[in-house]
Order: structure tokens, then C-alpha cells, then sequence
């Protein structure tokens, strides 16, 4: 148990519909990530919050497209998604960005267990 | 070719076995993770390294600036270590790299 969950663990979709995945940290930090998790590949950062601001958006298509109401939540919005979209998601959360000489611990990601989404 | 590139991929080992898997990098960085990905997806934190070693239990984690390497070692591995060891790299540039991951399973 890492402190952050993920709703759903398993999502279904055709490629006509909207469905959102959901994270929720329960740690008292500030920055929250997207990561997309594809069979052999690494992990793949896709976006980073910071105090409910996005602050990197890493060429994902549009059809992904995430929101942060608070710094305990992040959700990720999915709209006429494609097959080749069937991945793990993951969401991760730090204390914060900054990064101090030498780095501390509050660099440290804290993950979720993932939602397996299979496009059809 | 990837700028974090981790060896073996794949890793079976008997039960008490040591284990090693490496890690190399291509850039500067500021910081290594070593992270474990268990089946079902859940992935946890297991060091951050910016020099030298450190030990947690039966995990051993090393790192070379110098040569770029970095290896993760398991003394007395046993079934509940199989899972996804994962590399990754904080660039100097504030970049985080992921490697592949190292699939490692340990037979009873």
C-alpha cells in the first residue's frame, strides 16, 4: 500500500467512447504524474502536476486529456481512444518538483497500482 | 537505443540464489531510482542513488558515476522477489528515463 489508488483497475472501452481513470494520493504531496506503460517499452511520462498546474505535457495526443481539481486528485479524460492506446496507466505522486544538491527523498515517486486499459 | 539500458531482461534463478541486474546510462544525472514492479502493475520505490551503496534487507544497490553503471543485487533471493526491476535516471537536464525493466523470476 503506497498511499495512492487508482479507479478502475480494469477499464474496458470501444473506440467511440468516453471514460475517465482516476487517482487519488492520500500523502499531503504536491506534484502528481500520468505515466503510460505499453508491453516491453518504458514507462512513459505523459503529464506532471504541480500544485494543480500542469507543468509538462509530453506530446500526448489529445485525445488523453487530464485534469487535477486538488492535489490529492488527478484524473485522466479518455475520448475516441485507439487500439494501439491498450496499455497500463500509471499515477504517481512526489512531496514536490524542487530538486535540491545533493537530491533528497522528496524526489521519490510513490505509484499507484495501475489501471489496465484495453482499447477495442 | 535507449539512454538507460538494463541487463539481463530476463532473469530466472533457483531460490537462495544471488542475483545482479545492471543498469547503464548514457547521460549525466543527478539521481538513479531502482524501482520493483510487482505482476498486476503496482510498482514501489526500492533506492534512490546519487553515490556509492546502499542496503535494505536482502537489496543491495551500487552506483559508479564514473562508468555510468549501476547494478541491484538480491542475497538470498526467494519466490516473492519475481517481479519487474526497473531503472531509472534523473537527468541533468530535470528528465526522468526509464529503462526497460528486468523481468526476474525465482523458482522454489
Amino acid at each position: 500500500e503506497t498511499g495512492v489508488t487508482q479507479t478502475p483497475r480494469h477499464l474496458v472501452m470501444g473506440m467511440t467512447n468516453k471514460k475517465s481513470l482516476k487517482c487519488e494520493q492520500h500523502l499531503g504531496h504536491n506534484a502528481m504524474y500520468w505515466y503510460k506503460q505499453s508491453a516491453k517499452k518504458p514507462l512513459e511520462l505523459m503529464f506532471v502536476y504541480s500544485l494543480e498546474e500542469r507543468v509538462e505535457n509530453n506530446s500526448v495526443p489529445s485525445r488523453f486529456s487530464p485534469e487535477c481539481p486538488n492535489s490529492s486528485h488527478l484524473f485522466l479524460h479518455l475520448h475516441t481512444l485507439q487500439p494501439e492506446d491498450s496499455a497500463l496507466y500509471l499515477c504517481a505522486s512526489s512531496q514536490d518538483l524542487t530538486r535540491g544538491v545533493p537530491p533528497s527523498d522528496t524526489d521519490t515517486q510513490y505509484f499507484g497500482p495501475g489501471t489496465r486499459l484495453t482499447v477495442l | 537505443k535507449n539512454e538507460v539500458e538494463q541487463s539481463p531482461q530476463n532473469l530466472t534463478a533457483q531460490e537462495g540464489e544471488f542475483i545482479t541486474i545492471n543498469c547503464s546510462y548514457s547521460v549525466g544525472i543527478s539521481a538513479l531510482h531502482w524501482l520493483q514492479q510487482h505482476p498486476g502493475g503496482g510498482i514501489v520505490s526500492l533506492f534512490m542513488l546519487s553515490s556509492g551503496k546502499k542496503k535494505h534487507g536482502r537489496l543491495i544497490a551500487t552506483i559508479n558515476i564514473q562508468e555510468k553503471h549501476s547494478s541491484l543485487h538480491i542475497t538470498a533471493s526467494h519466490p516473492r522477489d519475481s517481479a519487474v526491476y526497473i531503472c531509472a535516471v534523473r537527468s541533468v537536464t530535470d528528465k526522468l528515463i526509464f529503462g526497460t525493466g528486468t523481468r526476474l523470476q525465482v523458482f522454489p
